[in-house]
């Protein structure tokens, strides 16, 4: 099956700096590339996603890289606010079933 | 996005009994999944609910101890059945193909389980 690694398991920001979180994903099938916030009690939220013919994707502060050929994607998120401070989740498809990664605990300094 | 709704929220019991969990979306998916987020831990997927048919399970995940039904194609239910303190986790529903993207899917906002 899919396997996904997410690094860092834990990253603290100053408000107003970036963030950036890198997944691997092991199967050259996977096409589809979610991203998921979750805050403390609450169930994931999709952010933002990308397919496996897109390069990049930008909503707002939020942008998604994906490189096929090496089988990673990142997660950068510019001038990060308090409200970003939440454990985010990459996630890999294959055939509509998702593996998600460990996840990243940001947190974010005021 | 899909709205989904999950009941209970929360729930506290003991070992040896059994628990259902509904997951309700307010609109017709094709696709609906049943996840274990351990404390602290990733999701990882217990089985595909599908409509009409028998759930499809994940490896380390057995009929006998998740019954799941899915009798139309916006409501779902798991079961965790004969629990253990380690069945303490919080059970999340997802939906998918909502609408006109197939891959996506939402999440409802879990059940947290606490077995004693």
């Amino acid at each position: 099956g899919e396997n996904v690694e997410q690094h860092p398991s834990t990253l603290s920001v100053q408000e107003g700096d970036s963030a950036v979180i890198k997944c691997t994903y092991s199967d050259s099938a996977s096409n589809y590339f979610p991203w998921y916030k979750q805050e403390l009690g609450k169930g994931p939220q999709l952010i933002i996603d990308i397919r496996s013919n897109v390069g990049e994707k930008k909503d707002q502060r939020i942008a998604v890289t994906l490189n096929k050929t090496a089988k990673h994607f990142s997660l950068h998120i510019t001038e990060t606010q308090p409200e970003d401070s939440a454990v985010y989740f990459c996630a890999a498809t294959l055939d509509y079933k998702l593996s998600f990664g460990a996840g990243t605990t940001v947190t974010v300094r005021a | 996005s899909a709205v989904i709704s999950q009941k209970p929220s929360r729930d506290i019991c003991q070992r040896g009994t059994s628990l259902t969990i509904q997951c309700q979306v307010d609109s017709q998916v094709t696709m609906m999944f049943w996840y274990r987020q351990q404390p602290g831990q990733s999701l990882t997927l217990i089985a595909t609910a599908n409509q009409g048919s028998e759930a499809t399970y994940e490896s380390g995940f057995v009929i006998d101890k998740f019954p799941i039904s899915r009798p139309n194609l916006t409501f779902s239910t798991l079961t965790v059945s004969n629990m253990s303190p380690e069945d303490s986790s919080i059970y999340l529903c997802s939906v998918g193909g909502y609408g006109a993207t197939q891959e996506t899917q939402y999440f409802g906002p879990g059940t947290r389980l606490l077995v004693l």
